[in-house]
């Protein structure tokens, strides 16, 4: 059973960058597409972007400034590095791996606020 | 972009009850179109993939019609593990709509 857990820290400072971690287990990070989501309180789901296991990225136009998702395959992790946060980033954010074009196993979320 | 839109954003019903969601594309995404599930401080659940196919594991009560622009989502039997938030998602920049909230009535 595929499993994916986020980390990092939940609370970010104003104009400082975002960084979470997420892990995979129990299946290869090899082939698939592996994504961040976030959903902000009441709403529903946000796309961010996703990165293959060979680097190919792809990002949210509306994140694309801010937004970098790597790989590290000997680690079976993936990450994401949100620059110049505002509260507006304030959110749960998810790491999901993509099965076509739809979202099959999810991390149990971690919430991150932004403040000062 | 391309929204999504779904009615009712909250739904109140009985177990037993047949319930029906709706999600509207603001322009034709063919059949690809997928359901989930959300219950309080977990993640969304996949249900349903290209409008109508079924996740492995996933109950049979659950079941995913339309195309174009117009889909439905079916529960035939409401139970009581059904009461959660119901979101639709489409393919082609992955938006979600803004969720449907079955409540117990």
């Amino acid at each position: 059973q595929v499993q994916l857990q986020e980390s990092g820290p939940g609370l970010v400072k104003p104009s400082e960058t975002l960084s979470l971690k997420c892990t995979v287990s129990g299946g290869s990070i090899n082939t698939y597409y592996w994504s961040w989501i976030r959903q902000s309180p009441g709403k529903g789901p946000e796309w961010l972007g996703y990165i293959y296991d060979d680097g190919r990225t792809k990002y949210s136009p509306s994140l694309k400034s801010r937004l970098t998702i790597s790989v590290d395959t000997s680690k079976s992790q993936f990450s994401l590095k949100l620059t110049s946060v505002t509260a507006a980033d304030t959110a749960v954010y998810y790491c999901a791996r993509q099965r076509a074009y739809v979202f099959d196993y999810w991390g149990q979320g971690t919430l991150v606020t932004v403040s000062s | 972009d391309i929204q999504m839109t779904q009615s009712p954003s909250t739904l109140s019903a009985s177990v037993g009850d047949r319930v029906k969601i709706t999600c509207r594309a603001s322009q034709n995404i063919n059949y690809w179109l997928a359901w989930y599930q959300q219950k309080p401080g977990k993640a969304p659940k996949l249900l349903i993939y290209q409008a109508s196919r079924l996740e492995s594991g996933v109950p049979s009560r659950f079941s995913g019609s339309g195309s174009g622009t117009e889909f439905t989502l079916t529960i035939s039997s409401l139970q009581p593990d059904d009461f959660a938030t119901y979101y639709c998602q489409q393919y082609d920049s992955y938006s979600f709509g803004q969720g449907t909230k079955v409540e117990i009535k």
